[in-house]
């Protein structure tokens, strides 16, 4: 498996609140991606990364902002959490190989209160 | 915008018996296509993928997928289901000139003894 975990893997908060989630690779990969998963919808994009202190807007990208001051962290945050944000979240790695095969974290699952 | 459309949200099959999971995509292009396997509570992991070096892709654990141009098609395969098998599938598309994967909204595969 891809050395990448994600912290926390569960969490509960309230609304209003700020929330950050970590992902951390151990693989040195380049690109580092943000995905919510929600019933109906696959995964989409939240944000990526394509190196330190490089990132852009995926295609969900409203009420999250990214950092990125290491290869291998990669935060999400929710500046204030609103129940529509209660979801699965995964980070995903990939070396930017011609196949753009990305790696997948185990996931973290969000709730919202 | 390009696409993925996965044509069944839930397929049951029995152990032994033939599994047919079926995804159209819409490219003006050959795009690069894969498949990923989602076991309950885990992340992704990718079972195969197209990248335009021949039609017949095979994968990890007995899958299969066959590209078709004319049909714009990407369906997995597999001759005999175990019981191991039992997740969700999804078809993802990498549109040509890009790095983001659009995926479909998933097809969950149940198996019975």
């Amino acid at each position: 498996d891809a050395g990448i975990t994600q912290s926390p893997r569960h969490k509960v908060t309230e609304t209003g609140t700020p929330v950050t989630l970590r992902c951390h690779q151990t693989e040195n990969h380049r690109y580092m991606y943000w995905y919510r998963q929600d019933p109906g919808h696959g995964l989409r994009l939240i944000h990526y990364s394509y190196g330190v202190k490089d990132t852009d807007k995926g295609e969900v990208s409203d009420g999250y902002s990214v950092s990125r001051s290491k290869t291998e962290d990669f935060l999400l945050t929710l500046e204030s959490a609103t129940s529509s944000q209660t979801s699965v979240y995964f980070c995903a790695i990939s070396e930017r190989s011609d196949y753009n095969e990305q790696f997948f974290g185990p996931g973290t699952r969000l709730t919202v209160l | 915008a390009q696409s993925v459309t996965q044509l069944d949200s839930h397929v049951s099959v029995s152990e032994g018996t033939p599994v047919l999971l079926r995804c159209n995509y819409s490219s003006s292009y050959s795009p690069s296509l894969f498949w990923y396997v989602q076991h309950p509570n885990k992340g992704l992991q990718l079972l195969l993928k197209y990248t335009s070096a021949a039609t017949l892709v095979k994968g990890i654990n007995g899958f299969e997928a066959e590209f078709k141009k004319s049909e714009t098609s990407f369906h997995l395969t597999k001759p005999s289901a175990h019981m191991s098998d039992a997740a969700e599938y999804f078809c993802v598309v990498i549109p040509v000139g890009t790095d983001k994967l659009i995926f479909g909204t998933g097809t969950r595969l149940q198996v019975f003894p």
